[in-house]
């Protein structure tokens, strides 16, 4: 088990430019989850999947966030047209329903914090 | 909606006090309810969970437990120690068990640091 991954760990871009985020989750996870983070507050849900399938979005994902999880394994969360209000920390976080019961524990990253210049 | 209310930091404590860090929250139905924990340079882990009213969690000496009547859940370890200067989310997950979205809602946290 070698944990959620997430890549890369830090970007820095400038307004206007698209950036992509990559989470690996635990590999016998089928539910990933993208949250965002920023300085001072608690991480806030983004969306949700289970297997391949986007079950969820938050009203925070606006049309310029797109998240994709082609194959049920790996999921990549792209930001278009940058803002400097993008700028958080980007948490990834599996879990998986039929291990040890659905008590709604969520295993994290160590995120990718975005700067927007 | 659901929500989770925190008490205001920052703390600063001495090694060896006692901690209490307090967690209110708003939910339909029976929530689980987590503590997570995220040390300097590293990504959120879980401290410890409750999943049903009177249960208690506990782990590394910290404690909390499931409080229905009140609403809430919080945190108490009975001497602190340097190591546990760490920033700390309450949480809850509204749908465990029934195969729905188990996301988490969270506390805004609160950093607490212990000084030698």
């Amino acid at each position: 088990d070698t944990g959620v991954s997430q890549d890369p760990r830090h970007k820095i871009t400038k307004r206007g430019q698209n950036v992509t985020f990559r989470c690996d989750p635990i590999s016998e996870h089928n539910r990933l989850y993208w949250y965002r983070q920023t300085l001072g507050q608690g991480p806030e849900f983004l969306t949700y999947f289970q297997n391949e399938a986007q079950l969820e979005k938050s009203r925070l994902l606006s049309d310029r966030f797109s998240a994709e999880r082609p194959k049920g394994s790996f999921s990549t969360l792209e930001i278009q047209r940058t803002e400097q209000g993008d700028s958080a920390m980007y948490l990834c976080a599996s879990s998986s329903p039929w291990l040890a019961g659905d008590f709604g524990e969520l295993f994290f990253g160590e995120g990718s914090r975005l700067t927007v210049l | 909606g659901n929500s989770v209310t925190q008490m205001e930091g920052p703390v600063t404590l001495s090694e060896e006090a006692f901690l209490t860090i307090n967690c209110t929250y708003t939910a339909t139905g029976y929530p689980s309810l987590f503590w997570y924990v995220q040390y300097p340079g590293e990504g959120l882990q879980l401290l410890l969970k409750a999943t049903k009213a009177d249960d208690k969690g506990s782990n590394k000496g910290f404690e909390a437990t499931y409080r229905k009547e009140t609403t809430s859940f919080h945190l108490e370890k009975g001497s602190v120690q340097v190591s546990d200067s760490a920033v700390y989310f309450c949480a809850l997950s509204a749908a465990p068990r029934t195969g729905a979205n188990s996301k988490l809602t969270f506390g805004k946290g609160i950093t607490l640091s212990v000084r030698p």
